[in-house]
């Protein structure tokens, strides 16, 4: 097991642009999560899905933001019309059923021009 | 909402030194989890915590889950150079799958 995945690992967009970035959690890991982290500070949560429910979203997730795990396996986070604030490190993690431990992805590191 | 304090925000220290760094919180947390980060990487998890009282320890890291479930520290014994990082701590209360995390410690080693 390779751990949790995130594509791609960078990504420079024009304000304005839709971006959408992939995370594959730990393949027995029923519970996926999304975490964005700006410069200096600790992760701040943002969705989680157990299997392909989302069962929580932040009130930092806006409408511009939308995360999709059809098939309970790997996860979407897409932002429409990115915004410059949007600028941070997107972050992936899962756990196993039953267990708090979040494992986490290297992450996304999108900046917006 | 809930909000996690940690301290100190940075640390500079010799090679060889102990490190102890803590976090508070407002609420009441079930589980504590403590992560080091490394430039461009996502966090690792070092050690989890899920009884107040708990004592645990990683190799030269030992953290503790306090007593009145609001506050956790980690301990690093014996620093060396590949501890340098951003150390977090994280917790969750009873029912809820996200965690929160604090603001980080920057550890930084003179060797």
């Amino acid at each position: 097991d390779t751990g949790v995945s995130q594509d791609p690992r960078h990504k420079i967009t024009k304000r304005g642009q839709n971006v959408t970035f992939r995370c594959d959690p730990i393949s027995e890991h029923n519970r996926l999560y999304w975490y964005r982290q700006t410069l200096g500070q600790g992760p701040e949560f943002l969705t989680y899905f157990q299997n392909e429910a989302q069962l929580e979203k932040s009130r930092l997730l806006s409408d511009r933001f939308s995360a999709e795990r059809p098939k309970g396996s790997f996860s979407t986070l897409e932002i429409q019309r990115t915004e410059q604030g949007d600028s941070a490190m997107y972050l992936c993690a899962s756990s196993a059923p039953l267990n708090t431990e979040a494992f986490f992805g290297q992450g996304t590191r999108l900046t917006v021009v | 909402g809930q909000q996690l304090n940690q301290s100190p925000q940075s640390m500079f220290i010799q090679e060889g030194e102990d490190v102890s760094m803590n976090c508070t919180s407002s609420s009441i947390f079930n589980t504590w989890l403590w992560y080091k980060q490394e430039p461009g990487e996502g966090p690792v998890l070092l050690i989890a915590l899920y009884k107040a009282g708990e004592l645990t320890s990683n190799g030269r890291l030992t953290a503790q889950f306090g007593i009145t479930r609001k506050d956790s520290f980690l301990n690093i014994s014996a620093s060396i150079p590949s501890d340098v990082g951003i150390y977090f701590c994280a917790g969750s209360d009873q029912g809820a799958q996200k965690l929160v995390f604090g603001q980080g410690t920057r550890l930084t080693i003179n060797p």
